[in-house]
């Protein structure tokens, strides 16, 4: 069964300062992938995603991933926090392999520090 | 364009009660979600309905759960009768389609509280 981890239910930032949230997920076979982030009494919303073209994938807001089969990760960056950034972000997979099962991971809550 | 919504947002209800949860989702999209969010979990998808029909119902608790969309827009998702592990936020999402590919445009959720 696909799953995906992420690392760190909290991180917190400095204001201006990179943000690197950390997502593995397992599988033998290439799933697609996707962030997404939540931010307080709203509902979650797409932030980039990965269908197997360019494993570097530039989403919105600043914020991009790359995906790294060798590491089988498809961590979220960021080069500069800002205050607005902070929120929950979920990494998802779905295994087209299998059905298209679809699964979030646990989530980080991001803080970004004054 | 309006987004996905949801009712009622709150909800509070005694074990063994019924309740009732109502999702309207984007006009246009044929896809749609109803997702169990535990506090510091992730969505845990419960039911997938492409139009009228539902897709995939795996991890839908069908003793105590039950859905429905019919004509293939609004979609009501029930708990009867609900118990104290039922307390969880109830999110719906509507995509245009294409599977999990599709950008998920999601409701703000309803959270439940069981007493």
């Amino acid at each position: 069964a696909q799953s995906v981890t992420q690392l760190g239910s909290h991180v917190s930032v400095s204001e201006g300062a990179l943000v690197l949230l950390r997502c593995n997920y397992s599988s033998s076979v290439p799933p697609y992938l996707f962030w997404y982030v939540q931010y307080p009494n709203q509902g979650l919303q797409l932030l980039l995603k990965y269908t197997s073209a360019a494993t570097l994938v530039k989403g919105i807001n600043g914020f991009e991933a790359e995906f790294k089969k060798s590491e089988t990760s498809f961590h979220l960056t960021k080069p500069s926090a800002h205050m607005s950034d902070a929120a929950e972000y979920f990494c998802a997979v779905s295994d087209p392999d299998t059905g298209n099962q679809f699964y979030f991971g646990t989530g980080t809550s991001l803080t970004v520090i004054p | 364009e309006a987004g996905v919504v949801q009712s009622p947002r709150y909800k509070i209800i005694e074990k063994k009660q019924p309740v009732a949860f109502w999702c309207n989702p984007i006009s246009g999209h044929n896809t749609l979600y109803w997702y169990l969010q535990n506090l510091g979990q992730g969505p845990e998808l419960l039911i997938r309905y492409e139009n009228e029909e539902a897709v995939d119902d795996s991890q839908l608790p069908k003793d105590r759960f039950s859905a429905e969309r019919l004509k293939g827009v609004d979609s009501t998702l029930k708990i009867q009768p609900a118990e104290l592990g039922d307390s969880a936020v109830y999110l719906c999402a509507s995509s245009t389609g294409l599977g999990f590919l599709a950008e998920q445009f999601f409701g703000p959720g309803t959270r439940l509280t069981v007493l």
